[in-house]
């Protein structure tokens, strides 16, 4: 089975400035999704990014980017130009490949991202 | 338009009792999902369907029963609730295979008293 690993229960980061939020994640398979959720105080899951295992370049949208690290099994989250409106809890997930569309989402525990203005 | 909706958002009930949450999503996906969120914000699948047939059941108590009339709703019916059953109980969806996101619905707080 695997397993997502997120060992920052909480974070804190000035306005404007960059944090990096760390996963780390444990599986047999080669192909695989990995995605990074953020869930505000409205607790809507909000989907950040997305990164095919099969791809080397990592995804990057606006002022979100990540470091995938296959043969390490690290995934981890840069958001830049912190805002006030990043102040979530974010999730990494993990998603098989094999069996098609039915697979479930395996969640880390979660890091909490506080923003200081 | 909402894309996945739920309904209750709110549950408050009483130890014993049976209760169902709907789910309802208009994206035109195939792949329907019931995710637990614990009180320390811990997401857990429960259950997936795929074109109607129960594709996942990830050692959820036999009291939980997915229920899917039709492609696009998946509910979740919940006999002789526990105190441990209160959580936020997500419905998600995605459309077949490959790395397509799941789109959540807003999430079902359970109380149960």
């Amino acid at each position: 089975a695997q397993t997502v690993t997120q060992s920052q229960p909480e974070m804190s980061v000035q306005e404007a400035e960059t944090v990096t939020l760390s996963c780390t994640y444990d599986t047999s398979e080669s192909d695989y999704y990995l995605f990074w959720y953020k869930q505000p105080p409205s607790r809507q899951m909000i989907l950040v990014i997305r990164q095919e295992a099969y791809k080397q370049q990592n995804a990057t949208e606006n002022r979100f980017s990540v470091n995938f690290q296959k043969a390490a099994k690290s995934f981890s989250l840069k958001i830049s130009d912190s805002q006030l409106g990043d102040a979530a809890m974010y999730f990494c997930a993990y998603r098989s490949y094999s069996g098609g569309g039915a697979d479930g989402l395996t969640f880390g525990k979660g890091t909490h991202l506080i923003i200081q203005p | 338009d909402t894309a996945v909706s739920q309904t209750p958002k709110y549950l408050v009930t009483q130890m014993g009792n049976d209760k169902s949450i709907k789910c309802e999503q208009n994206l035109g996906h195939d792949t329907m999902y019931w995710y637990k969120q614990d009180s320390k914000k811990f997401l857990k699948i429960m259950f997936s369907y795929n074109n109607k047939e129960l594709i996942i059941n990830e050692t959820v108590p036999n009291r939980f029963s997915p229920k899917s009339p039709d492609k696009a709703h998946l509910n979740l019916h919940i006999n002789s609730l526990e105190l441990g059953d209160s959580a936020v109980y997500f419905c998600a969806s995605s459309q077949g295979a490959g790395g397509q996101e799941q789109y959540f619905g807003p999430g079902t707080r359970l109380t149960v008293t």
